[in-house]
């Protein structure tokens, strides 16, 4: 079976820097993604690791370590807009190209604060 | 470009009603997922679609589900008929090679 573990919230406070964790247990797996999702809004691609190390675009950074099933999303220099639950999923590829599913970790609600 | 677009929006039905939710892809993605996100619970996969055959639809709950996508190009989901357990919010993604791209969902009530 698919296991993914994330914070439930987080507080940080603008300008600062914040790291949000994510550990799995999986099978078959073909990379990790991070989403942004503002409340009642799509979620929105943030970043992809398929090999281990550190991704970085712009304020947002993301590293996987394969061989411990761990990932991080950094998120520097916060502003108030932010503020959004942040999700982790783990790709598990089975056939063709793009051909994948996703599973999800419950997400991480980050409050950014003055 | 557009992004992955949804209808509607928001539906509230009673139970044992029938409700069909319809989901347009980026043109051009040949691959289409659904996925549900109940109240407390992380987004989860439903099936997917490769043009307008189904690859895996291992995560329909049960036989009240129905997904199709004729001609390879829009999608729909039909719940037939509705029970209380399937409120939540349903998603829409799409991707050619790589990188869901995901709509704004169908937030399914049922009284």
């Amino acid at each position: 079976g698919q296991n993914i573990d994330q914070p439930t919230e987080m507080t940080a406070t603008e300008g600062a820097i914040v790291q949000i964790n994510c550990t799995y247990q999986t099978s078959g797996f073909n990379g990790l993604f991070w989403y942004q999702q503002h409340a009642g809004e799509a979620p929105t691609f943030l970043s992809y690791n398929v090999l281990d190390g550190l991704e970085e675009k712009g304020r947002f950074s993301s590293f996987l370590s394969r061989s411990k099933g761990y990932s991080y999303l950094l998120l520097k220099e916060l502003q108030m807009k932010d503020s959004a639950s942040y999700l982790c999923a783990v790709s598990h590829a089975y056939s063709g190209a793009g051909s994948y599913q996703l599973t999800f970790g419950k997400g991480t609600k980050l409050s950014v604060i003055p | 470009e557009a992004g992955v677009t949804q209808f509607p929006s928001h539906s509230v039905i009673e139970k044992g009603q029938t409700v069909t939710l319809r989901c347009d892809p980026i043109s051009g993605h040949d691959n289409l997922y659904w996925y549900r996100r109940v109240m407390g619970k992380e987004i989860k996969f439903l099936l997917h679609f490769v043009k307008e055959s189904k690859q895996d639809e291992s995560g329909m709950p049960n036989n009240r589900f129905l997904a199709e996508r004729t001609g390879g190009t829009y999608s729909t989901l039909k719940v037939q008929p509705a029970e209380l357990e399937d409120s939540g919010v349903y998603f829409c993604a799409s991707s050619q090679l790589w990188g869901q791209f995901f709509g704004p969902g169908t937030r399914l009530t049922v009284l």
